[in-house]
Parts: structure tokens; sequence; C-alpha cells
């Protein structure tokens, strides 16, 4: 079971604004900055969101990450075929003095 | 350009420890003020955090990981390392390294390598 809490699914059309959710602790997500990670099949994890809401250099304006108390948002506008993906939430966690993940949303674009 | 590249055996015996080593090219470990860290990802699942390490200071590990790990930096060989001890299957996956996004302990990872799987058998 992981730390962090996430839908193991979601699905959105082209064109369409989906969200995925990160439920955390005030150990994790509630004290510290929330990241957020991109995984097509077959790669390595790519950095889409840190330090809650910043976008490193490179990644369109279509991703968006948001933070409130316990939980954390990563939002996706304008879907695109090549959103399709797994994507994956990560904080510090205070208790454990470590990193903990969320257990991965897959993302469909139908 | 900043380029981590894993390698070592690609298949461990059960009770043995597998070794790994990150090469890093296109910067200076000794030289830069980053944290450098494992990750792993067991086939079909998700994320695991392994541990990390700056190259002045106490590494922080994965508290169930924490007997058996072991995180170092060669500053010589501008390398990163990993060694985990009496491996069991559970312990198969694709292992990757990666450099945080600061000197900050809890700054999160913007550079990976591409991973490396290892699979525990006999």
């Amino acid at each position: 079971q992981s730390v962090l809490t996430q839908a193991p699914s979601a699905s959105g059309t082209p064109g369409q604004r989906v969200t995925i959710s990160c439920s955390g602790s005030s150990s994790n997500v509630g004290s510290n900055y929330v990241y957020w990670y991109q995984q097509l099949p077959g790669t390595a994890p790519k950095l889409l969101i840190y330090r809650n809401n910043l976008r490193p250099s490179g990644v369109p304006d279509r991703f968006s990450g948001s933070k409130s108390d316990t939980s954390a948002s990563l939002a996706i506008s304008g879907l695109r075929s090549e959103d399709e993906a797994d994507y994956y939430c990560a904080a510090w966690d205070d208790n454990v003095n470590g990193w903990v993940f969320g257990g991965g949303t897959k993302l469909t674009v139908l | 350009q900043l380029r981590l590249q894993e390698s070592g055996p690609g298949l461990v015996k059960p009770s043995e420890t597998l070794s790994l080593t990150c090469t890093v090219s296109g910067d200076s470990i000794s030289s830069s003020s980053y944290f450098w860290g494992w990750i792993r990802q067991p086939p079909g699942k998700g994320l695991e955090y392994i541990g990390s390490v700056f190259y002045s200071g106490t590494p922080y590990y994965n508290p169930s990981l924490k007997s058996r790990v072991a995180v170092s930096l060669d500053t010589s060989m501008n390398q990163l390392s990993l060694r985990l001890s009496s491996v069991t299957a559970a312990d198969t996956a694709v292992y990757f390294c990666a450099r945080a996004l600061s000197s900050w302990y809890d700054d999160g990872f913007d550079v990976w390598g591409q991973g490396t799987l290892v699979a525990v058998s006999s």
C-alpha cells in the first residue's frame, strides 16, 4: 500500500480537462512540497510539476498543480493522445525521513 | 547536458548483494550542490524510494530497506552507488538513479537515468 493515495485510473477525451488527485497526511503532503511525475511506457519518470505548482522548462502550460491541506491535484487541460501515461505524486515524509510516492494513476485518452 | 547511466548485473541470486553504479556525465558530483538518489519500480508496480545522499552528508534511506541498503558517492569516478544486501524476489525491479533539483534533501528529482532491470532468481 502506498503512503500517498491516488485513483488507479482516469480517462478523458481529446481536448478535455482531467484532474488527478493525491491524498496524503500532515507528515507529507500537509507539510512539504508535492511533486508530479509522468511516466510513459518503458521510460523513466519525467518531472512534470515541482514544489506544488511549478513547471520545469519544456513542460506545457496545459499541466498545472495545486495543493490544499493534505491533498494535491494535477490538472491536464486540452488533453492530447500523447498525455496517455502513468502519473505519480511524491512528497517528502517527515515521519519516515524519506520520499513517499502515490501508487500511480494510469491516464487513458479515449 | 547532464546524463545518468545505471549499470550492474541484470541477475542476482537470492541472499546475495545487489550492486549498481550510476555514472554521471555532464556534471561533477563533487562540485555540484545536489542530492542524488535511487528509486526502484517492481514490474507492473509503482515507484519506491530507496535512498538519497548529498556529497558531504549522511544518506537518507527508506526505513523498510535501511537495514540492507547503502548509497554512496564516488567523487573520483563521478558515480553514485547502490548496495542492497540479502536480496529476495521482492527486490526484482527496474532501478533508477536520479539527481535532485537542489541541495535540499526534500527537493524532488528532475534528472533520471533510463533505469536498469535487476532480477533476483536462482
